[in-house]
């Protein structure tokens, strides 16, 4: 059973344009929840993270919103560029990050410049 | 910091044979170190949860016997893959926490070893 759906699956954005991958939880007892982003034949690395008592997180042209009655997260991407074309992972923890990492499929996305 | 490094970074053998595969924390003690599995264009898959000093937890579904993890210092795990077959082919990524950072919470990634049995 997945716990955490990740879409679109990919996505192309112009140079400048906004990126919005969505991701939907279904155990409320999750209250971590980090993006990762993963080029090809590389790990994964964190970019941004977020805990249930706050919507909104911005950490330089990447944002995540969260909304908890709906249990859902976006990662918002501002002025997209073409070095950001990898796959981007969310993922969903529990005991403050501290257990496993459950992760979406991944969206794998182009940015054409 | 918070580096975490692997090696090999990539390796071929033949059927049959055990390959071990090194994950390293760098910079700093990890009590807690996560094995993952990836296929091709897929998601990243929890095999097992390697603590210093005690046995793994294994996922379920993942043979114990096939996959064997040893965590015997604060900076080094291993997986070692006994008797590879060609469906063992993937790419295997380790993760650790530094609880000493200011993000004990953050799982930092290796750059993961692809396996591919011949």
């Amino acid at each position: 059973q997945q716990q955490v759906k990740q879409s679109p699956q990919s996505l192309i954005v112009q140079k400048g344009g906004i990126s919005i991958i969505n991701c939907a939880y279904e155990n409320t007892a999750f209250d971590y929840f980090p993006w990762y982003q993963q080029f090809p034949g590389k790990g994964p690395a964190l970019l941004i993270a977020i805990r249930p008592d706050v919507s909104e997180k911005k950490e330089g042209r990447f944002t995540i919103s969260f909304n908890k009655s709906a249990k859902q997260f976006s990662l918002h991407i501002m002025d997209s560029q073409p070095g950001d074309s990898a796959t981007y992972f969310c993922a969903a923890s529990m005991d403050s990050g501290y257990s496993t990492l459950t992760f979406g499929k991944g969206t794998m996305l182009l940015v054409s410049p | 910091g918070a580096v975490v490094s692997q090696h090999p970074s990539w390796v071929i053998c033949k059927s049959g044979t055990s390959v071990k595969i090194e994950c390293r924390s760098l910079d700093f003690q990890a009590t807690t170190m996560f094995w993952y599995r990836q296929f091709p264009k897929q998601s990243l898959m929890l095999m097992a949860t390697s603590n210093e000093g005690s046995k793994a937890t294994y996922e379920q579904g993942v043979e114990k016997d096939k996959f064997l993890i040893n965590h015997a210092s604060l900076t080094l795990s291993t997986l070692t893959v006994t008797s590879a077959h060609p469906e063992d082919s993937s790419f295997y990524i380790c993760s650790a926490r530094d609880p000493t950072s200011g993000k004990p919470d953050t799982q930092y990634f290796g750059p993961g070893t692809r396996l591919t049995v011949l």
